[in-house]
């Protein structure tokens, strides 16, 4: 069965930083380009960073870039987003998904079931 | 960056009846390579996105042949033939034309 699944989200101030991970299981993360999708409470979809499926190139959103910062392990089946200098309009459930690749311009429809980051003081 | 326009915000349907939902991007979605980048993506209440077309037309495995993609460089349709119970939810535009992506602010399907 695939599987995405998120963690390290939770309640950090502003300022604040957290890692997001997203383990796969039931296919080979190294075989997608992945990303991240946010969605703040009640809001709609917002994309935030993309990776192909080597790690070398990534793609950030503007209001994220020189914030947050994609990486990948291909070994451990993992995908990250490093967030820093939190702000109080980061708050979302962040999911993880290989929706798009940039490389093949191929859509997937693996998605996590999201982990929320809330950012308070 | 590309802005994605959705009408209606909200769209109450009977059961078996069609919905129809619009979609406009600020730009035109044809890529440098012939390709238009333009998905719908459907989310039900408590669950994360799920892909339903790519592409303008081409359903995602699995889809049910109900929904339906049309349009061409910066207006398209997103089609439900009969509406079923399991189609409640928020349908979303999304352009992979250029990054960002973005999406549209989403539609609300509901029956009435």
């Amino acid at each position: 069965e695939v599987q995405l699944l998120e963690s390290g989200g939770g309640l950090v101030q502003p300022g604040g930083s957290l890692r997001l991970s997203c383990v796969a299981s039931g296919f080979t993360l190294s075989n997608y380009a992945m990303n991240w999708v946010r969605q703040a409470p009640g809001k709609g979809l917002e994309w935030v960073s993309c990776i192909r499926s080597s790690g070398v190139s990534t793609v950030n959103e503007d209001s994220v870039r020189g914030r947050f910062t994609i990486s990948r392990d291909n070994s451990k089946n993992t995908l990250y987003l490093q967030m820093n200098s939190l702000r109080a309009e980061d708050t979302a459930v962040y999911y993880c998904t290989n929706l798009y690749d940039p490389s093949r311009g191929s859509f997937h429809d693996y998605w996590g079931q999201g982990t929320l980051v809330t950012v308070s003081s | 960056d590309i802005v994605m326009t959705q009408t209606p915000l909200s769209s109450p349907v009977t059961l078996g009846q069609p919905a129809s939902i619009s979609c406009r991007s600020s730009q035109s979605l044809v890529h440098s390579n012939g390709h238009t980048y333009l998905s719908w993506l459907q989310q039900r209440p408590g669950q994360p996105p799920r892909l339903l077309l790519y592409e303008i037309s081409n359903r995602f495995s699995g889809v049910p042949d109900r929904f339906s993609g049309s349009g061409a460089g910066t207006d398209f349709t997103l089609k439900i033939s009969r509406v079923e119970a399991e189609d409640v939810g928020v349908y979303y535009c999304m352009q992979a034309t250029q990054f960002p992506l973005t999406f549209g602010g989403g539609t609300k399907v509901e029956i009435k």
